[in-house]
């Protein structure tokens, strides 16, 4: 069975901070997908990545950076130098190959940054 | 740039009426999904379409729920009584194919049952 921990339901930083979402996943299958997405207040999921389970390589695009640990089950979120736009609830998800796409969602993080 | 369409954005109905929302995917993504999104939670997925067959429909509470996606393009999900604990978000997204590509979600319908 598939499952998504997102240990911090909330977060709270001051705008320019770095911020990491933590992200743990439980499959037994070796192929998997794993993906990150916003939740802005007005209720769209945007989609941020995904990463297959057999890249392990560290991704960065702009001030987002991803750190994708097998060994300990992780897939962890980082914004550098956070601004108030940023402001949203961020979900991570698992989709196993033998689940057929289905997407599991973590419980999400709600980050806040004020100015 | 392509998006998911939903309608309508928010519904408001007594208990034990009817209810359906509506979808309309990116052009050309094969596969659509329904999710519900209850206030503080992840989406939880409700049925999976690829084309017009029900991929999986396990989650889907089948005495009220039922879905729809006649010709393989939009999507009808309906609730048939509504009940208080359906008051959530319903959220529908595609896909290009089946095989984990990234979804793209549409505006999603909040719902609330009174």
């Amino acid at each position: 069975a598939q499952k998504v921990t997102q240990a911090q339901t909330e977060i709270s930083v001051v705008e320019k901070e770095d911020v990491t979402l933590d992200c743990v996943y439980e499959t037994r299958d070796t192929t998997y997908y794993l993906f990150w997405y916003k939740q802005p207040p007005s209720g769209e999921l945007v989609f941020l990545i995904r990463r297959n389970s057999f890249d392990e390589q560290n991704e960065i695009s702009g001030r987002y950076s991803w750190n994708f640990q097998k060994s300990t089950s992780s897939f962890n979120f980082t914004i550098t130098a956070s601004q108030v736009v940023d402001s949203a609830v961020y979900f991570c998800a698992l989709s196993d190959y033998n689940a057929g796409n289905m997407l599991t969602f973590g419980g999400g993080t709600r980050l806040m940054v004020k100015p | 740039e392509a998006e998911v369409a939903q309608s309508p954005r928010y519904k408001i109905t007594e208990k034990s009426q009817a209810v359906a929302f509506w979808c309309d995917p990116i052009s050309g993504h094969a596969t659509l999904y329904w999710y519900r999104q209850i206030l503080g939670q992840g989406p939880e997925l409700l049925v999976q379409f690829q084309d017009e067959s029900v991929v999986d429909d396990s989650q889907l509470p089948k005495d009220r729920f039922s879905a729809e996606r006649l010709k393989g393009v939009d999507s009808t999900l309906k609730i048939q009584p509504a009940e208080l604990g359906d008051s959530a978000m319903y959220l529908c997204a595609s896909s290009l194919t089946g095989d984990s590509y990234e979804q793209y979600f549409g505006p999603g319908t909040r719902l609330t049952v009174t």
